[in-house]
């Protein structure tokens, strides 16, 4: 079983919301993990979003904007990244990753299409 | 402006060898740890290898463990990525991205492994 699971794609409206999530394997817990969260366009190399612990330890990447956020979901062991008034452009591979006994894990991506 | 750019990359035979570089630039070097990413064609990303500012610490992935070999010039502002007993399977494109957030990426540079 991957460390990091997230669903292969998702579809969401223009001006909607969506909620791409990141499932840690059973027995790693979320809380003791920061998630980072990237995007990458066809042909592009990913950018990074942000990074996500809790409210008091969060950081948004250069430029990146406001309406995309990082959240968590204990219940679920996931991490999440919602990204608010969808826009064409947001049409991308999102991929999450977490350090893991020194090493950078990244999720298999999940590809958003804004349709 | 930061940026980062990869080199090096190319088709060779399996079993031959390949030395990657990155150039970087905008930002002060030699504070900043590194890191080379792949992403095989049509794939999803996946970590190579991991170098601390100093060189002090050095992680692998198990994948590339014992064949690739990462290394940096602080007065170069370079980093690289020697590569040998290069397989099939190491096909992908090479991005080196910086620190341990991944929060600049280069453009990649492409590594075909074929006879």
């Amino acid at each position: 079983q991957a460390v990091l699971t997230q669903p292969a794609s998702l579809s969401a409206s223009p001006g909607a919301s969506a909620s791409l999530t990141c499932t840690l394997r059973s027995g790693i817990n979320v809380g003791t993990y920061r998630i980072y969260w990237y995007q990458q366009k066809p042909g592009s190399p990913p950018q990074y979003l942000l990074r996500y612990k809790s409210d008091s330890d969060k950081q948004q990447g250069s430029g990146v904007p406001s309406r995309f956020s990082g959240s968590k979901d204990a219940s679920a062991n996931a991490g999440i990244l919602l990204i608010s008034g969808l826009q064409s452009e947001d049409e991308a591979d999102y991929y999450c990753m977490i350090w893991h006994s020194s090493a950078p894990l990244f999720g298999g991506g999940t590809k958003l299409t804004v349709l | 402006e930061v940026q980062l750019v990869e080199s090096g990359g190319g088709l060779v035979q399996p079993g031959g060898s390949l030395r990657l570089s990155c150039a970087a630039s905008g930002f002060t070097f030699s504070s900043y740890s590194m890191n080379w990413v792949r992403q095989a064609p049509g794939k999803g990303l996946e970590w190579v290898s991991y170098i601390s500012s100093s060189s002090s610490t050095i992680y692998y992935a198990d994948s590339v463990k014992g064949r690739f070999t990462i290394s940096r010039d602080n007065a170069k502002n370079s980093l690289y990525l020697q590569m040998n007993s290069l397989r099939a399977e190491d096909t992908a494109v090479y991005y080196c991205a910086s620190s341990t957030l991944f929060d600049y990426w280069g453009q990649g540079t492409l590594v075909t492994v074929s006879s």
